[in-house]
C-alpha cells in the first residue's frame, strides 16, 4: 500500500534535548512538508522541500532543522532552541504543486 | 496578504440536519482550493481540489462548490460519522507548493 509514515505516535522531550521526528513515504511524490498543529489555529508550515538536497523554510522554522538526503525520507528535528516545542506534527508529500496528502502525525510532548 | 477564514468555527447538527460550512480566501492568484476531514490525533483526510470558480464535486453526503471568493462544503442528511474537523486550505499562483491553511470547522453530528 502506498502512503506516508510518521514514527513515533508519541515523542517525550526533555529540557535541552534535540529530538528528531521520521517521515517516509514511497507514493513517489517529490515535494514533502513538515506542519505544526496547535488547538484552535491552523496548520502552519514549517519546512518544505520540492526536490531532493533542497529545502525552504516555511512561516515557523525557527528552532527546527530538516534534511532530505532520500526522495523518500524527510526527517524533522526539533532543537533546544523551540522553546514551545509541544503539539501535534504532521508530515504531507505531494507530486509537484498537486494535492498535499498527509501522514498520520506526531504527538511531541515536554516532560 | 493571503489568507483563509473558515466559519463557523463550530457546528451542531441534528442526524439529517443539511447544513453547509464556509470558506472565504483572498489569494493573489488561485491555483486551487482543497478540502480535508480530520478526525481526532489523525492527519488530515483528503476530500476535494477545487480549481475554478463555478466548478462542483460530490462524494457521498459531501458537496463542494467553488466561486471566486468563497467556497462551500454542503453536508445533505449527515450521519454521526461525519463528525469531524473540515480543513480548507488555497495555494497561489506563486511558484512554489505552498498551501494556506484555515482554522477548521468542527462538525458535530448528534444521533
Amino acid at each position: 500500500d502506498g502512503g506516508i509514515t510518521q514514527s513515533p505516535k508519541y515523542l517525550f522531550r526533555k529540557e535541552g534535548q534535540n529530538v528528531t521526528l521520521s517521515c517516509e513515504q514511497n507514493l513517489n511524490h517529490d515535494a514533502m512538508y513538515w506542519y505544526r498543529q496547535d488547538p484552535g489555529q491552523g496548520l502552519r508550515l514549517i519546512y518544505y522541500s520540492q526536490i531532493v538536497n533542497d529545502f525552504q523554510k516555511g512561516d515557523i522554522a525557527e528552532g527546527y532543522s530538516v534534511s532530505r538526503e532520500k526522495k523518500e525520507s524527510f526527517p524533522l528535528t526539533v532543537t533546544s532552541a523551540q522553546k514551545n516545542p509541544t503539539a501535534f506534527y504532521l508530515c504531507a508529500s505531494s507530486m509537484g504543486s498537486e494535492t498535499q496528502y498527509f501522514g498520520p502525525g506526531t504527538r511531541l510532548l515536554v516532560l | 496578504e493571503d489568507q483563509v477564514t473558515q466559519s463557523p468555527e463550530a457546528l451542531r447538527l441534528q442526524e439529517g440536519e443539511s447544513s453547509s460550512l464556509n470558506c472565504s480566501y483572498t489569494v493573489s492568484g488561485l491555483r486551487g482550493l482543497f478540502w480535508y476531514r480530520q478526525d481526532p490525533g489523525k492527519g488530515p483526510e483528503f476530500l476535494f481540489t477545487l480549481y475554478s470558480a463555478g466548478e462542483e464535486k460530490e462524494k457521498e453526503r459531501l458537496k463542494a462548490t467553488l466561486t471566486k471568493k468563497e467556497s462551500f462544503l454542503h453536508i445533505t442528511a449527515p450521519k454521526p460519522e461525519d463528525s469531524a474537523t473540515y480543513l480548507c486550505a488555497v495555494q497561489a499562483h506563486s511558484g512554489t507548493y505552498k498551501y494556506i491553511f484555515g482554522t477548521g470547522t468542527r462538525l458535530k453530528v448528534l444521533a
